[in-house]
């Protein structure tokens, strides 16, 4: 099954940092990336919809200032947390597929840690 | 937005019985997903079913599809530990996914 690989796998920053957090598809081109932040024991949030060359889809309630998300190009899309504060903390999650894809395919996950 | 909802909320069972968790949607859908999710981990994609199909088999699991209800299920059968695991339903309209809160199973040895 396609690959998508996400880095770093866990991060902890001083408030008031920004943190990139990547998601790159290995063996195949996303034409569509998702970001979604999940909270202990709870569901999948959306953030946001990235597709390739123009500016990503951010869900209601999401600060497209605060949660800065670029997808250059087919295989790689960064989300920027930035001036990051504790209730920032959280697990980040990317997915991605192709137009031809029903199904997405998932990183690993960003536990990121704000102190 | 969180698309439906999950019951149980979590599950603990023997190995070797099944495991069986409902879900429910609120709009319309193209086709309803299934995925896993170790702890810590991301998702994996279990199966698919078709918003014009009934049920899916896919080795040891089940899906069913009930549009009338909006709602679905998965049934697990034979469980093993290694099934324990988060277990999330998303609906897809077009190319969009939904999840569901989730349901935790545990199997014991």
């Amino acid at each position: 099954g396609a690959v998508v690989s996400q880095h770093p796998s866990w991060v902890i920053c001083k408030s008031g940092t920004s943190v990139k957090i990547e998601c790159r598809s290995l063996d195949f081109q996303a034409t569509t990336m998702f970001w979604y932040r999940q909270f202990p024991k709870q569901s999948l949030m959306l953030m946001a919809t990235s597709n390739e060359g123009s500016k990503a889809t951010y869900e209601q309630g999401v600060e497209k200032d605060k949660f800065l998300i670029n997808h250059a190009s087919l295989t790689l899309s960064t989300l920027t947390v930035t001036s990051a504060h504790p209730e920032d903390s959280s697990f980040y999650i990317c997915s991605a597929r192709t137009r031809q894809m029903t199904k997405l395919f998932f990183g690993s996950g960003t536990q990121l840690s704000v102190l | 937005s969180q698309q439906g909802e999950e019951d149980p909320q979590a599950l603990s069972i023997q190995e070797g019985e099944n495991a069986t968790m409902n879900c429910s949607y609120k709009t319309s859908i193209n086709n309803l997903q299934w995925y896993r999710q170790n702890s810590g981990r991301g998702l994996v994609h279990l199966i698919l079913i078709r918003s014009n199909e009934r049920e899916k088999h896919s080795g040891r699991l089940r899906v069913t599809l009930d549009t009338s209800k909006k709602s679905s299920s998965l049934l697990i059968t034979a469980s093993r530990a290694a099934d324990t695991a988060s277990y999330f339903c998303a609906g897809s309209n077009d190319y969009k996914l939904s999840f569901g809160a989730g349901t935790t199973v545990t199997v014991r040895a």
